[in-house]
């Protein structure tokens, strides 16, 4: 069963533009979600997860229980931003660790 | 930051053969780690979680006889992807807790291709 929706492969944005990208999950408990990066030919880290509630990089996101969705939002891209976003879930009481991601958003901001 | 390296990065093997990819974290002992496939454009399949001195706890519907994962020593994980065949051909991600934290580390993946 799908558990996390990243509605868009690619999204483009200009520099200085806000940007959103989107997830959504499905999960009945309460999970945990985490926003994980991955700029060109580097390896998959950690952008930042709910339970912290911090801004990293300017970038910020809100667990919204009622929607199901933790959406991740910058209010002006940087050229540097570009890269592959994934959103992912773990079940709270599981084994630390065990994700289960999102098909990836592809962000691109134009100069 | 900690980190995690797999090895092979590339390995191309003929069909019906076995492989076997490393994930060792470097700089840290992992009790628990991660393996992931990862199909072309596509997101990053959990496959089973290897712990340390322990069997392999596997997702639903990856065959453990097919991807073999053995973690015997608190740094390094391996899967080996027995008689290998073309559909097996993907990215094998391998991820590790580490750091006071307790913050998930990924490998740079390994690419397998069967021929």
């Amino acid at each position: 069963a799908q558990r996390v929706t990243q509605p868009e492969k690619l999204l483009s944005v200009f520099k200085g533009a806000p940007v959103e990208l989107k997830c959504n999950y499905s999960y009945s408990g309460s999970p945990e979600l985490f926003w994980y990066v991955q700029y060109s030919r580097q390896r998959l880290q950690l952008l930042l997860r709910h339970i912290s509630r911090e801004s990293i990089k300017g970038f910020t996101a809100d667990l919204n229980k009622g929607e199901t969705s933790f959406h991740l939002k910058k209010p002006f891209a940087q050229e540097e931003d570009s890269a592959m976003y994934y959103c992912a879930l773990s079940f709270r009481g599981s084994t630390l660790g065990r994700l289960y991601f999102g098909r990836g958003t592809q962000l691109t901001v134009w100069p | 930051g900690a980190v995690v390296s797999q090895h092979p990065s590339r390995v191309i093997c003929k069909s019906g053969t076995s492989v076997k990819i490393e994930c060792r974290s470097l700089d840290f002992q992992a009790t628990t780690m991660f393996w992931y496939r990862q199909f072309p454009k596509q997101s990053l399949m959990l496959m089973a979680t290897s712990n340390e001195g322990s069997k392999a706890t596997y997702e639903q519907g990856v065959e453990k006889d097919k991807f073999l994962i053995n973690h015997a020593s608190l740094t390094l994980s391996t899967l080996t992807v027995t008689s290998a065949h073309p559909e097996d051909s993907s990215f094998y991600i391998c991820s590790a807790r580490g750091g006071d934290t307790g913050e998930l580390f990924f490998g740079e993946g390994s690419r397998l291709t069967v021929l």
